[in-house]
């Protein structure tokens, strides 16, 4: 089975602009997360959804936003984009995002806002 | 508000050494905790989970265990080879928000031939 897969890879803007990120989790999960990773620091946690709720929120501005698919796929938006976004963006599925559940990461999205 | 700290930062052995990482956290409502592994660039793999409830959890080489009374975990990592270098990381899923990981910084394990 495919893991969790990410697109794209990496991805070059300038500030001001606005990026799309996609997930899409492995077959059969129904939560998707979603975390930054600036260099040298441990994963931010920024959304959590599940069927398609929003779930939970982390400590981030209103610039960031996501969604859930009736596939379970997911994408993160940021808008008005600073240099401090520049970051490694995770994706995390897992069954239902409950306390048993072990998260799954994808390979992540590497943003650099110039 | 949960924090997550990692002891050392970063690490350096010598090939078929036993070691051992440390986690600390301050709220000890969480769930679970799991260890992951990160190369350079690239996602976390999943290594270990430990519900709440369990004490410690075995993987081959690598053996976690968990006090969350004293808000400590552990990864010991047996016979390292240079293949485990990587970013190890601990995260805690707590009970104030759902399905929110909170990391730690991380120690950097550096296994030399």
């Amino acid at each position: 089975d495919a893991g969790v897969t990410q697109s794209p890879t990496h991805l070059i803007k300038t500030r001001g602009q606005h990026v799309t990120l996609r997930c899409s989790p492995i077959s059969g999960h129904k939560s998707v997360s979603w975390y930054q990773q600036v260099l040298g620091q441990g994963p931010q946690f920024i959304f959590q959804y599940y069927e398609k709720e929003e779930r939970g929120r982390g400590n981030f501005p209103d610039r960031f936003s996501a969604r859930q698919f009736p596939n379970y796929s997911s994408e993160l938006n940021v808008n008005a984009l600073l240099l401090g976004d520049s970051a490694l963006y995770l994706c995390a599925s897992s069954l239902s995002g409950g306390s048993i559940d072990t998260q799954y990461f994808g390979p992540g999205t590497r943003l650099t806002v110039l | 508000k949960q924090e997550v700290t990692q002891i050392p930062a970063a690490l350096s052995v010598p090939e078929g050494e036993n070691l051992v990482l440390n986690c600390s956290f301050t709220d000890s409502a969480i769930y679970n905790l799991q260890w992951f592994r990160q190369d350079p660039g690239k996602g976390l793999t999943s290594l270990l989970l430990i519900q709440s409830s369990q004490r410690e959890q075995t993987s081959g080489r690598l053996n976690a265990s968990l006090d969350k009374s004293s808000g400590r975990s552990t990864l010991y990592i047996a016979a390292s080879q240079p293949g485990d270098s990587a970013t190890y990381l601990c995260a805690v899923l707590g009970g104030t928000s759902y399905g929110k990981l909170t990391f730690g910084q991380g120690t950097i394990l550096t296994v030399h031939p």
